[in-house]
């Protein structure tokens, strides 16, 4: 099993839309959790932390199940600017294990 | 942004070839990473460096070897690599080690091995 699993996608998404991406790991023992942003042929961004409660920036909400050991990322109201891979990471002990990405592309 | 940057941005190289990456944060982090991202792949982490002091290898072959001088730079030495190596190496700041900290990353590096 992969450390960090993501579905692939691409998800191909209509400007407005809402669009939702899971991502599941698999050790228990982690304990900090983010989703990235990465444009084409850009660097790794920090879009977000995962608190346990769940948390909301804008648009964006992600939210954390542990005892299922799965993330989520809601987006609301795509923009084309959302058009990027969302990479869901996952904090080892001194190291972030990272999903191999979701390619969103938001059309209009 | 100028937080991290990595030189050179793109690099062709041959398989005898000896060449080094360079990474310089101007973050005052304390951390600093070496990762590889190979096409349709995770980013895989491949160094990890505390104050200078490499605290994790992630069983990276030995063609790749880390040097880190003080806690602004990071240097990734390349020698006798093969085609498999080429992707793009990323490197990332943080201000500590351990995973609640934000890393910031810089722009990568390009790599090719013919």
């Amino acid at each position: 099993r992969k450390e960090v699993e993501q579905d692939p996608g691409p998800f191909n998404v209509p400007e407005g839309a809402t669009v939702a991406f899971n991502c599941t790991y698999s050790n228990s023992a982690s304990q900090s959790f983010f989703w990235y942003r990465q444009d084409c042929r850009k660097e790794p961004k920090l879009l977000m932390s995962v608190y346990s409660s769940g948390n909301e920036d804008g648009r964006f909400t992600a939210q954390l199940n542990r005892a299922s050991q799965y993330i989520s990322l809601l987006i609301r109201d795509s923009k084309l600017s959302d058009s990027a891979t969302y990479l869901c990471v996952v904090n080892g002990n001194n190291d972030m294990r990272f999903g191999a990405g979701t390619r969103l592309t938001v059309k209009p | 942004e100028t937080g991290v940057t990595q030189t050179p941005r793109h690099l062709v190289m041959g398989m005898t070839n000896k060449k080094s990456l360079k990474c310089e944060q101007h973050l005052g982090h304390n951390a600093m990473y070496w990762y590889k991202q190979s096409a349709k792949k995770p980013l895989e982490l491949m160094f990890v460096y505390s104050l200078e002091e490499r605290v994790e290898n992630n069983s990276v072959p030995s063609r790749f070897s880390p040097e880190c001088p003080n806690s602004s730079h990071l240097f990734l030495h390349l020698h006798t690599l093969q085609p498999e190596d080429s992707a793009l190496y990323l490197c990332a700041s943080s201000q500590e080690v351990g995973g609640t900290y934000e890393q910031y990353f810089g722009p990568g590096t390009r790599l090719t091995v013919t």
